[in-house]
């Protein structure tokens, strides 16, 4: 079956160290896109690609970095310079020829310890 | 630019009663409105979608929802709550310019017996 696999579910960081979280599709979309959650805020872009090799920041871009070196990956790194990185974390994918159809992976739970 | 306002952040309804989530939202374009439920610690799954077509979306589980553009709202209903219902809802304008979804802060639903 086709969908979005993140990895890992949970994951544990230590203060000052970065961490990246998988993002894996196989729908063939074009585009992905991650976000995070935060309790009562709903959800906010961090990153989006809408091609191989090209990205662009969403609204809290800050402390995050991306690389769409494949159609099918898409992993974000947590930085350091993140401030407050445990939240929830989304990724998604869509194609671009319609409007709508994104599909969500089942997320990252990052906390920092 | 866009933005969605769920006026609800906790609705609670008998079981067998009527929901009604209620979503306003503001958009530049002719906006791509969906509805996606989410329940504890998973993705999102997408209820239902406006896409300029048929005013009135009907979606998974029963759920639907009307576009009304002089009002710019795009309410979630169901006529009937059943204890899984109990979750979590987003309201969520699609920003064709990016392809890149805006959300709500969310409506947590509880269904009493």
């Amino acid at each position: 079956d086709g969908g979005i696999t993140q990895s890992p579910k949970y994951l544990f960081r230590k203060e000052g160290q970065n961490v990246t979280l998988s993002c894996e599709q196989n729908l063939n979309h074009d585009a992905m896109y991650w976000y995070r959650q935060d309790p009562g805020q709903g959800l906010r872009l961090i990153y989006y690609s809408q091609i191989v090799n090209d990205f662009q920041k969403g609204d809290i871009a800050e402390g995050y970095s991306v690389s769409r070196e494949k159609k099918e990956s898409f992993p974000l790194t947590v930085t350091s310079a993140q401030k407050n990185p445990t939240a929830f974390y989304l990724c998604a994918s869509s194609p671009m020829a319609t409007r709508g159809g994104y599909t969500f992976g089942s997320g990252t739970r990052l906390t920092v310890v | 630019a866009q933005s969605v306002t769920q006026l609800d952040s906790h609705v609670s309804v008998s079981e067998g009663t009527p929901v009604l989530l209620r979503c306003n939202y503001s958009s530049s374009y002719s906006p791509s409105l969906f509805w996606y439920v989410q329940h504890p610690n998973k993705g999102l799954q997408l209820l239902l979608k406006y896409t300029s077509a048929a005013t009135l979306v009907k979606g998974i589980n029963g759920f639907e929802a009307e576009f009304k553009k002089s009002e710019t709202s795009f309410h979630l209903t169901k006529p009937s709550a059943h204890m899984s219902d109990a979750a979590e809802y987003f309201c969520v304008v699609s920003d064709t310019g990016r392809r890149a979804l805006t959300f709500g802060s969310g409506t947590r639903l509880q269904v009493q017996p």
